[in-house]
């Protein structure tokens, strides 16, 4: 019953390092999200994943690189990291159609970047 | 582009008291859906409520209600009988539908703090 699981859960790089943050469902969801929350902003999309095979960008995509690895698993990575990109990361999922599919929230993991 | 717009910071609310935490947003869409996630300390997204834009009926989870006016665009929350359970962020969210393939624009989050 894990949901939606992101490894790790904090992380603390200097500028310039590269890094992989990774996201694995189990709920057999066709889409996946990866969110930054910052405060007083709320939390802004990075870049989704409709389905498997497919990635396109969200608000805040520079940056940042992803891959949906298959169906469970979706991936986001900082090639060069800035002291800007120091945030909460959420990776998000949902089976979108007709309907109210809400999204299932990982616990997060804690960016920083020195 | 969609946006919503959270115009409280904070809030606090006695315990067993009732509080309503508001939210505009803005969009040319007919059909909508809106959401409320309360974000404790752990860091969790948890899902309160949810609201189809083509229901007039307005949403309520057991001590959860919301106040949706479709022509105002607003969408605020309810809570009854406050318990300290309740201090948390509070995110409102919006999903087109249709297209957009489930993706959300939050608004910037309310903290609510809940008085013992």
């Amino acid at each position: 019953n894990a949901g939606v699981t992101q490894t790790p859960k904090f992380q603390v790089l200097k500028t310039g390092q590269s890094m992989t943050l990774q996201c694995a469902q189990d709920m057999n969801h066709n889409s996946m999200y990866w969110y930054r929350q910052d405060p007083g902003m709320g939390l802004r999309l990075i870049y989704y994943s409709a389905s498997e095979g497919t990635t396109d960008k969200g608000e805040v995509p520079n940056g940042y690189n992803v891959s949906r690895l298959n169906k469970r698993e979706f991936s986001l990575r900082l090639e060069s990291a800035a002291p800007s990109q120091t945030s909460v990361y959420f990776c998000a999922s949902s089976r979108p159609g007709t309907g109210i599919w809400p999204q299932h929230f990982g616990d997060g993991t804690r960016l920083s970047i020195l | 582009a969609q946006t919503v717009t959270q115009s409280q910071p904070e809030m606090s609310v006695q315990e067993a008291e009732t509080v309503t935490l508001s939210c505009t947003y803005d969009t040319s869409e007919s059909d909508y859906y809106l959401f409320w996630y309360k974000q404790p300390p752990s860091r969790q997204m948890i899902l309160v409520i949810r609201q189809e834009a083509y229901k007039q009926q307005n949403a309520t989870e057991n001590r959860f209600s919301v106040n949706f006016q479709k022509a105002a665009k607003s969408f605020s929350l309810k809570i009854s009988d406050s318990q300290l359970g309740d201090a948390a962020m509070y995110f409102c969210a919006y999903y087109a539908g249709g297209t957009s393939y489930g993706k959300l624009t939050f608004g910037q989050g309310t903290i609510l703090t809940v008085h013992p």
